[in-house]
């Protein structure tokens, strides 16, 4: 069985700083990973996807998110935290053996302060 | 946003009512899904369409009824509801490829008050 634990519900940054938001994964086989953020009043847009390819992945806006078995982690970074960045994050796995069910993390809310 | 389109973006129905939720989209893909979004709760998957056919039916109850008449359509009827059903439906599309993992493309939801 997999699932997806995102480990804080609510990060708070200031602009201009580093953003690590933190999720582990648990997936009996090669996992495929995804991040994907929703702001306000809005659906959710996928930031980046990891599917056994490199490690490091890069996704839009400046994040990306590296792959590591050995701790079954998937964090997402971005260097550099903008206003528009706040929102909420979705750490996500492909479900086994299913091609298109996906298991969500609870998300994490991102808030940048000025 | 424009690529998958929910209507109507708010909803507020007493208990008794019956309404639809209609989702659209223009993507050309093969499978569709509703997914509920509660206050707390992780996002949970309710139905899922692969090519017209429902494949998943994730022990929802029957006061949700999904429709699927072709591939770009999604519909989520809905009849004698209770106020917990209050939520964020969303809709989503991808294109399955045999093994392979697929992206899924949300639409903005629909915000769905019970009274």
């Amino acid at each position: 069985a997999q699932s997806v634990t995102q480990l804080d519900s609510h990060v708070s940054v200031s602009e201009g700083t580093p953003v690590l938001l933190r999720c582990n994964y648990s997936s009996s086989y090669s996992p495929s990973l995804f991040w994907y953020v929703q702001h306000p009043n809005k659906g959710l847009q996928l930031l980046l996807k990891y599917t056994s390819a490199a490690t490091l992945v890069k996704g839009i806006n400046g994040f990306e998110a590296e792959f590591k078995k050995s701790e079954t982690s998937f964090h997402l970074t971005k260097p550099s935290a903008h206003m528009s960045d706040a929102a909420e994050y979705f750490c996500v796995v492909r479900r086994d053996n299913a091609g298109n069910m996906l298991t969500f993390g609870g998300g994490t809310r991102l808030m940048v302060k000025p | 946003e424009t690529g998958v389109t929910q209507t109507p973006r708010h909803l507020v129905m007493g208990m008794t009512n019956k309404k639809s939720l209609k989702c659209e989209q223009h993507l050309g893909h093969n499978a569709m899904y509703w997914y509920k979004q509660s206050a707390k709760k992780p996002l949970e998957l309710m139905f899922v369409y692969n090519f017209k056919e429902q494949t998943e039916n994730n022990s929802v109850p029957s006061r949700f009824s999904p429709e699927c008449p072709n591939s770009s359509h999604l519909f989520l009827h809905l009849h004698t509801l209770q106020p917990e059903d209050s939520a964020l439906y969303l809709c989503a599309s991808s294109q399955v490829r045999d093994t392979s993992t697929d992206t899924q493309y949300f639409g903005p939801g629909t915000r769905l008050t019970v009274l």
